[in-house]
């Protein structure tokens, strides 16, 4: 069964600081990819996805993520983070034919102003 | 466009009684939806997979009979929690997935949740 893998667990950051949160994943076929951000206290919100063409996805609130087919990997970027990106951060992946998405287990940042 | 509703935003139960959950796609359709729950710091654990007419597809280890999904229709479906008792307590999500051919096909699209204490 595929997995998705966030290695950080949390993430300290102080403004204006570049950020990249690493994603992993084990599944050798086509798949589809996803950022998701939980704001405290609020639903998880998309924020950027990858299903094909150009690797280097942009998304909502300068965000950008690139997908690394070698290396099984979908990392989210931003080069200078703001006080109000503090939130969980979820990697997600559908496999194939699959309709379901498996998560990875998130990575808490906290951006100290 | 894309919201995706859940009622009620929290509940309060005693043990032994039923709660059920609703959850509402407001501005497309959604042949499938799919329900989570979420335990504190952690991430998003699939229950089941909700079918628009036909059966929901549970998750190996989740109770198919104590957490009863109906998907009526193309925009609602409920998750009964029957006979809840306090490890039920949970934050429980849905999601409903955008249908295919547009731009958002395959995403899906998260409710707000729905805080269960049974006590």
């Amino acid at each position: 069964a595929q997995s998705v893998s966030q290695h950080n667990h949390h993430v300290i950051l102080s403004e204006a600081a570049s950020l990249e949160l690493g994603c992993n994943y084990s599944y050798g076929g086509t798949v589809n990819l996803f950022w998701y951000v939980q704001y405290p206290g609020q639903h998880l919100q998309l924020l950027l996805k990858y299903f094909s063409g150009d690797p280097l996805v942009k998304g909502i609130k300068g965000f950008e993520a690139e997908f690394i087919k070698s290396k099984f990997s979908f990392n989210l970027r931003k080069p200078s983070v703001q006080w109000s990106d503090t939130a969980e951060y979820f990697c997600a992946v559908k496999a194939g034919s699959a309709r379901q998405l498996t998560f990875g287990s998130g990575t808490q940042l906290t951006v100290l102003p | 466009g894309a919201v995706v509703s859940q009622h009620p935003s929290w509940v309060i139960c005693k043990s032994g009684t039923s709660v059920k959950i609703e959850c509402r796609s407001l501005d497309f359709q959604a042949t499938t939806m799919f329900w989570y729950r979420q335990f504190p710091k952690q991430s998003l654990m699939l229950m089941a997979t909700s079918n628009e007419g036909s059966k929901a597809t549970y998750e190996q280890g989740v109770e198919k009979d104590k957490f009863l999904i109906n998907h009526a229709s193309l925009t609602l479906s409920t998750l009964t929690v029957t006979s809840a008792h306090p490890e039920d307590s949970s934050f429980y999500i849905c999601s409903a997935r955008a249908p295919s051919g547009g731009t958002n096909t395959d995403t899906q699209y998260f409710g707000p949740g729905t805080r269960l204490t049974v006590l």
